[in-house]
């Protein structure tokens, strides 16, 4: 079955960096596009990113403004997120999450690694 | 790229039915036919309920439907169940391989 287990997570102070990974297995990673996903402590899912299958093209949302970086390693199966000038309000739950092929969607998530960012 | 917009709470008895409305703009939910809607019980990762405005993923109850009209998109959820009782958030693509999620509805089944 399709498993994603993000790790990396941590607490981190203020303008410092942080690298996520998404182990996926139970599906051929490298014939799907992948996004993340986070949710700040009692808010809402906020879309953060997403890469093609072969990791040649990547978007992100407005508000990470050339903060963060997507890639991936089809070789390993595995999915990265690095986390560059954080602030407080980037402090949630990052999601790993797979795209539903042609639907433009997610269909599988991971469980997600919390991101605290506090002095 | 502005979050959509959903009722921050509904609530209905056993057996009745709810619709969560989720309202976009014409750069989004109007431009295309890819809502989907997620559940998400506390402390769970979201699970597709609903896909492409109004298919269902194989395993999801036919009591949960999808619509779209317009910049708003709407779940119903009929025969309302205790099981049902989570946050659910639709997202829509938004072009450029972007995507935009809803603020999140909590459901409440009394």
């Amino acid at each position: 079955q399709v498993q994603l287990v993000e790790s990396g997570g941590g607490v981190v102070q203020p303008g410092r960096s942080l690298r996520l990974s998404c182990a996926a297995s139970g599906f051929t990673f490298s014939s799907h596009a992948m996004h993340w996903v986070r949710q700040a402590p009692g808010k809402g899912l906020e879309w953060v990113t997403f890469t093609t299958p072969d990791g040649n093209t990547q978007s992100y949302a407005d508000f990470v403004k050339g903060r963060f970086t997507t890639s991936r390693d089809n070789s390993k199966n595995t999915l990265y997120l690095q986390l560059n000038s954080l602030g407080p309000d980037d402090t949630a739950v990052y999601f790993c999450a797979r795209d539903f092929t042609a639907k433009y969607t997610v269909d599988y998530w991971g469980q997600g690694t919390l991101v605290t960012v506090s002095s | 790229q502005s979050a959509l917009t959903q009722p921050p709470s509904v609530s209905g008895s056993p057996g009745q039915s709810v619709t969560i409305s989720c309202t976009g703009t014409s750069s989004d939910v109007g431009s295309y036919n890819r809502v989907s809607w997620y559940q998400q019980p506390p402390g769970t990762a979201p699970k597709l309920m609903i896909y492409d405005v109004s298919d269902r993923p194989s395993g999801v109850p036919d009591r949960f439907s999808g619509s779209k009209s317009g910049n708003t998109a709407s779940l119903t959820i009929s025969g309302l169940q205790a099981e049902d009782e989570a946050d659910y958030y639709c997202i829509s693509y938004s072009g450029s391989y972007t995507w935009v999620f809803g603020g999140g509805t909590k459901l409440t089944v009394l």
